[in-house]
């Protein structure tokens, strides 16, 4: 069945980038999404990129995309402690569309 | 300003008692969407609705229920057969594209403990 899979935890110092990682099982996939909780919050979308897609750019953030390997990554370059966070990787699949099915995130730790 | 928004924050609730919790948007979202996020997990999907008057069972709907009478608002009810209802709860909403639906947003969240 469907599946998004991630690593639970990534530790990086400030000023160093980022890297987190997520791995789909549904070819059919549309859409893929990264989400950001802060704590006792709900998600936050930070970005997006169409499975047509191979790379997308937003200021800090880069996402790269291989279909071939269903991997898809989030670069978040020169880390602040403000990005102490929880990364939720998700996708849409193409069955009508409704459906995200979100990882199980990856909790970034940013140390001073 | 358009969002959604969830309340209460924190519900404490007894053994036994249903408790509803609210989830309302002004984003004029078609979908709205109840998840529930235990510690170290992921979201799991309670109840969806594409349309007023209509919604389907996610993956973990048994011991909840829902409603869809206006467009703008989605409550969820944990019923006294939710066996482990304590986890925080996210609603969410989409709209609707052609024959897809959009990102999600999401609320605050509830979080609900019982005691």
């Amino acid at each position: 069945g469907e599946d998004v899979e991630q690593s639970l935890f990534l530790s990086v110092r400030e000023g160093d980038s980022s890297v987190i990682n997520c791995t789909y099982t549904d070819s059919s996939s549309t859409y893929l999404y990264w989400y950001k909780q802060e704590p006792g919050a709900g998600l936050q979308l930070l970005t997006y990129i169409f499975s047509n897609m191979d790379m997308k750019q937003d200021q800090r953030l880069t996402v790269l995309l291989n279909k071939k390997d269903k991997h898809l990554s989030l670069r978040i370059a020169d880390t602040q402690t403000g990005d102490s966070a929880i990364y939720f990787c998700a996708e849409t699949t193409n069955t009508g569309g409704f459906k995200t099915i979100f990882g199980a995130g990856t909790r970034l730790f940013v140390k001073a | 300003d358009g969002g959604i928004t969830q309340s209460p924050k924190y519900l404490f609730r007894k053994e036994g008692q249903n408790v509803t919790l609210s989830c309302e948007q002004n984003l004029n979202h078609d979908a709205m969407y109840w998840y529930r996020q235990d510690p170290g997990q992921g979201l799991r999907l309670i109840y969806y609705s594409q349309i007023v008057n209509d919604f389907q069972k996610g993956d973990i709907a048994e011991g909840y229920s829902v409603s869809r009478e206006k467009k703008e608002s989605f409550p969820l009810t944990v019923t006294s057969a939710q066996k482990n209802p304590t986890a925080f709860y996210l609603c969410a909403s989409s709209r609707r594209t052609g024959n897809s639906y959009n990102e999600q947003f999401f609320g605050p969240g509830t979080r609900l403990t019982v005691l």
